[in-house]
């Protein structure tokens, strides 16, 4: 069945350094990856998402990595910015309506 | 455009009693999900509708069901409640599916004493 390890569970780092949230997922058929930020006592947003045809796809400071091999999904924060603070989910999707979340990353930029 | 709309945010209920929440989606999305988020679990996935058809379901007992009407507007019921049923319960909307950008609501945030 769908499943999704997401670590670390918590990560601090220093405003500045990078930011990296690694997702590991079981099902082979899966072809859709998204990751939602949660800021606190606010509703998740889609930040960036990649598909399994694609190995890599960045947004400004934001890049997702996808290696189907291994069946890992990570993202990537360069240059952290004190409202990158926030809980980031990864998902998992094969494609028959049911998204399957991680249990979430707890990213703190220490200024 | 309006958002995402739940009703209600908070509400208090006591162990076996029953539940209805409401989501209206944004205007021309037809597809709702519904999901589960609590401390230790994150976010669940409860189940799906497009066009008033479930497309599928997430590991929850029976007592968690739903519905979607024609105007796409979306309702779930919880029955005989249990303590741990206490969650934020989330839905969002998208255009198509669980597959492209899910635009979430605020959340109903239930307590059940």
């Amino acid at each position: 069945g769908e499943n999704v390890e997401q670590h670390p569970s918590t990560l601090s780092v220093q405003e500045g350094d990078s930011a990296v949230i690694k997702c590991t997922y079981s099902d082979s058929a899966s072809n859709y990856f998204p990751w939602y930020k949660q800021e606190l006592g606010k509703r998740p947003q889609l930040i960036i998402d990649i598909r399994s045809n694609v190995g890599e796809k960045k947004d400004q400071r934001i890049a997702v990595t996808l290696n189907k091999t291994a069946k890992h999904f990570s993202l990537h924060i360069t240059e952290t910015q004190p409202e990158d603070s926030a809980v980031y989910f990864c998902a998992e999707d094969f494609g028959n309506e049911k998204l399957t979340f991680g249990t979430g990353t707890r990213l703190t930029i220490i200024p | 455009k309006a958002g995402v709309t739940q009703t209600p945010r908070y509400l208090i209920k006591t162990r076996g009693q029953q539940v209805t929440l409401s989501c209206s989606p944004i205007s021309g999305h037809r597809s709702v999900s519904w999901y589960q988020q609590t401390p230790g679990q994150g976010l669940q996935f409860l189940f799906e509708y497009f066009s008033e058809t479930q497309r599928n379901k997430g590991n929850f007992p029976g007592r968690f069901s739903g519905r979607q009407f024609s105007n796409s507007r979306s309702e779930m019921n919880v029955s005989t409640l249990e303590l741990g049923d206490s969650a934020l319960y989330l839905c969002a909307s998208s255009l198509k599916g669980t597959v492209g950008e899910l635009f979430f609501g605020e959340g109903s945030r239930l307590t059940v004493l």
